[in-house]
């Protein structure tokens, strides 16, 4: 089945500085590439998501970039403000025609904003 | 809210107990995730239904798990005989499947605590 390695497991920034998460995938046939981010106590919720026919997707202060060749796609937050702290979670999945969406989520990014 | 919600938000329970917990998606969407989230995880995938048909579970969900969805519309999913390995972060999920585009919305989990 599908591995999702995710890194780094924790990181802190300054304020107003950019942060980047990456993840790789180990099923070439995986296609749909989602974010969440969770704070504590609440639901995840989906930020961005990529499909395996495009390289980059962005929007306002996050992007993401996907590498199908290498199996690795990144998510990036510019100009970080400290409403962005949280854990962020990537995920991969496959999807054939009428298949359902089964999400494999790497094990999370705490991202800490400092003031 | 008019997002996903769930149903308790707590349980605490004693080993060997039967626990129930349900989720009401989305209005209108036909599909509907449970996942199971342990601390410093990412959420796995433990059984789908396509309205009120359940068209997969995974391996980890084991003979004591059992999930209903008897309208198409709420969701029940309900532990036997509890075990303390049980005790996690419940999510339920939904979409509105036949699009290219479908996402997957969180509710805010039954956190589980079995003693």
């Amino acid at each position: 089945g599908e591995n999702v390695e995710q890194h780094p497991s924790t990181l802190s920034v300054q304020e107003g500085d950019s942060a980047v998460i990456k993840c790789t995938y180990s099923d070439s046939a995986s296609n749909y590439f989602p974010w969440y981010k969770q704070e504590l106590g609440k639901r995840p919720q989906l930020i961005i998501d990529i499909r395996s026919n495009v390289g980059e997707k962005k929007d306002q202060r996050i992007a993401v970039t996907l590498n199908k060749t290498a199996k690795h796609f990144s998510l990036h937050i510019t100009e970080t403000q400290p409403e962005d702290s949280a854990v962020y979670f990537c995920a991969a999945s496959i999807r054939t025609s009428g298949s359902a969406r089964q999400l494999t989520f790497g094990s999370g990014t705490q991202l800490t904003v400092l003031p | 809210d008019t997002g996903v919600s769930q149903d308790p938000r707590h349980k605490i329970t004693k080993r060997g107990q039967n626990v129930t917990f349900r989720c009401d998606p989305i209005s209108e969407h036909n599909r509907l995730y449970w996942y199971r989230q342990t601390l410093g995880q990412g959420p796995e995938f433990l059984t789908y239904f396509q309205n009120e048909a359940q068209l997969e579970k995974s391996r980890l969900l084991s003979d004591r798990f059992s999930a209903e969805r008897p309208k198409g519309s709420f969701s029940t999913l309900e532990i036997q005989r509890t075990e303390q390995g049980d005790s996690a972060m419940y999510l339920c999920a939904s979409s509105v499947s036949g699009q290219g585009n479908e996402k997957l919305f969180f509710g805010s989990g039954t956190q589980l605590s079995v003693l």
